[in-house]
Parts: C-alpha cells; sequence; structure tokens
C-alpha cells in the first residue's frame, strides 16, 4: 500500500523560532512536492524536489529530498505569523514507466504560529 | 495569467441526485486530474486525463462516478444518486506534459459538495 506519512500532524510554535517537518513516503518516487493550503483555499505549491539530495529555499522555509531513505523536510527559519497554514507532501509514485502524475498526498501539518 | 477555475464553487444537493462539477484547466495543460479533500485530510486521487482519454481512473469510488474531458480541455465530474459520504471538495489541477512525464499540478480553488 502507498503510504505518505508526515509528522508532526499538529504544531503550534512562536515567531521567532525554527521548526522541522518530517514526510516519510514507502513508495519508490522521484519526485516529491510540498504544498500550502490555508484554510478554506485550494493548494499553493512551493517546491518540487526531483533528485537525491536537491535542496530548495523559498525565504523561510527551506525543503530537502533523500531519495534512499524516502524522506522529504521542509524546515522553517524564525518562523512568523503569515506562515500559519497546512502544508501537505505528495509524490508521484513511479509506475508503468514513470507517465502517471496523479500524487499521492500525505495528511498535511497544520502549522500555527504564535505572536 | 488565468488560473483553473471550478464551478460552482458550493454546491448542496440532496441524497440520490445527480450532481456535475465543471473545472477549466489552465489553457495549454495536457494534463488533468481530479481529487476529493474531506476534512481534515490530504486531497485523495480520483482519476487523471491526458488529453482527452482518461489516463487512469483508479481512485474512482464506485461507479456513480465518471468524468469526461470532451475536447480535451474543460472536464466534467458527474456524480449519480450521490450519497452523504460524498460530501467532500472536490479539487482539479493541471499540469503541463513533457517528455512524457506531468509536471508541478497547478489547483483550482475547489467544489465543495454538500450532500444532505
Amino acid at each position: 500500500e502507498l503510504k505518505v506519512e508526515q509528522n508532526p500532524l499538529f504544531l503550534s510554535m512562536q515567531e521567532g523560532k525554527n521548526y522541522t517537518i518530517y514526510c516519510n513516503y514507502s513508495t519508490t518516487s522521484d519526485r516529491l512536492y510540498w504544498y500550502r493550503q490555508d484554510p478554506g483555499k485550494s493548494l499553493e505549491s512551493l517546491f518540487v524536489l526531483l533528485s537525491n539530495g536537491a535542496v530548495k529555499q523559498e525565504g523561510r522555509l527551506m525543503a530537502s529530498l533523500d531519495t534512499k531513505a524516502r524522506l522529504s523536510t521542509l524546515h522553517i527559519t524564525a518562523a512568523v505569523h503569515d506562515l500559519s497554514a497546512t502544508y501537505f507532501c505528495a509524490v508521484v509514485p513511479l509506475n508503468y514507466g514513470g507517465s502517471q502524475g496523479n500524487l499521492i498526498f500525505g495528511k498535511g501539518t497544520k502549522l500555527s504560529v504564535k505572536p | 495569467g488565468a488560473g483553473v477555475s471550478q464551478t460552482p464553487s458550493n454546491k448542496v444537493t440532496e441524497k440520490g441526485k445527480y450532481v456535475e462539477l465543471r473545472c477549466d484547466p489552465i489553457s495549454g495543460h495536457t494534463a488533468l486530474y481530479w481529487y476529493r479533500q474531506s476534512l481534515g485530510q490530504g486531497p485523495e486521487f480520483l482519476i487523471y486525463f491526458q488529453g482527452t482519454g482518461a489516463a487512469d481512473d483508479s481512485g474512482l469510488p464506485n461507479d456513480r462516478f465518471f468524468a469526461v474531458r470532451p475536447e480535451g480541455s474543460v472536464s466534467t465530474l458527474k456524480i449519480q444518486r450521490t450519497e452523504r459520504g460524498d460530501s467532500a471538495v472536490y479539487l482539479c489541477a493541471s499540469s503541463p506534459t513533457s517528455g512524457g512525464r506531468t509536471d508541478t499540478q497547478y489547483f483550482g480553488p475547489g467544489t465543495r459538495l454538500t450532500v444532505l
């Protein structure tokens, strides 16, 4: 069974603090996505990680991928209130020559940054 | 440019009724996906179109669900004999395709379906 597991599922942090969200997946995949979802809104693409060791950074968020460990991390540096949202990781399973594109999502990490 | 649009934004229906949900993808995107998101969960894959054809419909929960994309652009998700358990947000996404691989998926705002 294909599984994508995120932890923690809920995260409450103080502004200015650092924290890491973890995403483990059970299937072979060569690409991993991070999305952000604000309450009542759709998903916004943050990062796509395409190879082992890939690291991408945007503002206070940095994502990395270890395909051997089947692990991705989303690191938050000096959190601010505007980062409060739910963050999802998703993988594309490698099937049938790799042309399948459907995403398998984790349950999401609900982040709340408090002043 | 215009993103993925979905109509209606909200749909309330009675158990047993038929509903249609529409998705208008980003112009030029050949791949189109439907997902369903229940409260507090991540989106779950339903069906994937590459052009006009359904490349993968393995996520459709049963034969009450059907989707079409007759001209390779707009898609309609059709649900017959709706049940209360069908209540969820239905998300559509589209992506470009190159070299046989699909790229980042861009999501629409979703249609919130409530079955009473």
